[in-house]
């Protein structure tokens, strides 16, 4: 089993630039989380989905939108990026929606 | 004021000696806490559950006040593989589930 995995590792975007990243997992996990990770910071929930064709915004939606049209996958999008936006992102999957298994993240600039 | 906050360390702490984090959480509402730990450019990974009437894991302890608002986590004998970030996580019940907060983490180094 792969676990999650997410696609890519790292990105440069110039502002303005949408993209979108993957998460994935072979879990059968109902529950799916992504995240971003700033220094000082922790971890701070953007969007999450508790199933196939369902999301709830987190902590820090705004710029972000997700799709789970699978039950495997979980994209989250950047329409506009900007350099508040540069991060890292974690995705995270969970069975029961406590333990929870995250990807190796995905570094992000926005210039 | 955060709602969860830790101590971000560093902790220095010599092989074998015995360190112990605290974390605070505000939210009277959370329901169930975690350590996990992340070691440097890595993902956080589940180092165990805290319940209400403590659990040990090997060198680890996990305890849980509730009347003070508190998780804590001890390690004894020390290695140097212990050096990492441990980040505290609460939980507070929303419409979908459970609601993940977690600390900045506190950072350890166990030195030779």
């Amino acid at each position: 089993n792969a676990g999650v995995t997410q696609t890519p590792k790292f990105r440069v975007l110039k502002t303005g630039q949408s993209m979108t990243l993957l998460c994935a997992q072979d879990m059968n996990h109902e529950y799916m989380y992504w995240y971003r990770q700033d220094p000082g910071m922790g971890l701070r929930l953007i969007h999450y989905s508790v199933g196939e064709g369902t999301t709830a915004k987190g902590e820090v939606p705004d710029g972000y939108n997700v799709s789970r049209l699978k039950k495997q996958n979980f994209l989250l999008g950047l329409e506009s990026a900007a350099p508040s936006q540069t991060s890292v992102y974690f995705c995270a999957s969970s069975l029961t929606g406590y333990e929870q298994f995250f990807g190796p993240g995905t570094r992000l600039t926005v210039l | 004021r955060k709602e969860v906050e830790q101590d971000p360390g560093p902790f220095n702490v010599p092989e074998g000696a015995t360190v112990a984090f605290n974390c605070t959480y505000s939210n009277s509402a959370s329901q169930s806490f975690f350590w996990y730990r992340q070691d440097c450019r890595k993902e956080p990974k589940l180092l165990m559950s805290v319940y209400s009437s403590g659990n040990e894991d090997g060198r680890f302890t996990a305890q849980l006040n509730r009347a003070s608002q508190y998780i804590s986590l001890l390690i004894r004998d020390s290695k140097l593989s212990d050096s990492a970030t441990y980040l505290c996580v609460g939980t507070t019940p929303d419409d979908y589930g459970q609601n993940f907060v977690f600390g900045p983490g506190t950072r350890l180094s166990v030195l030779p």
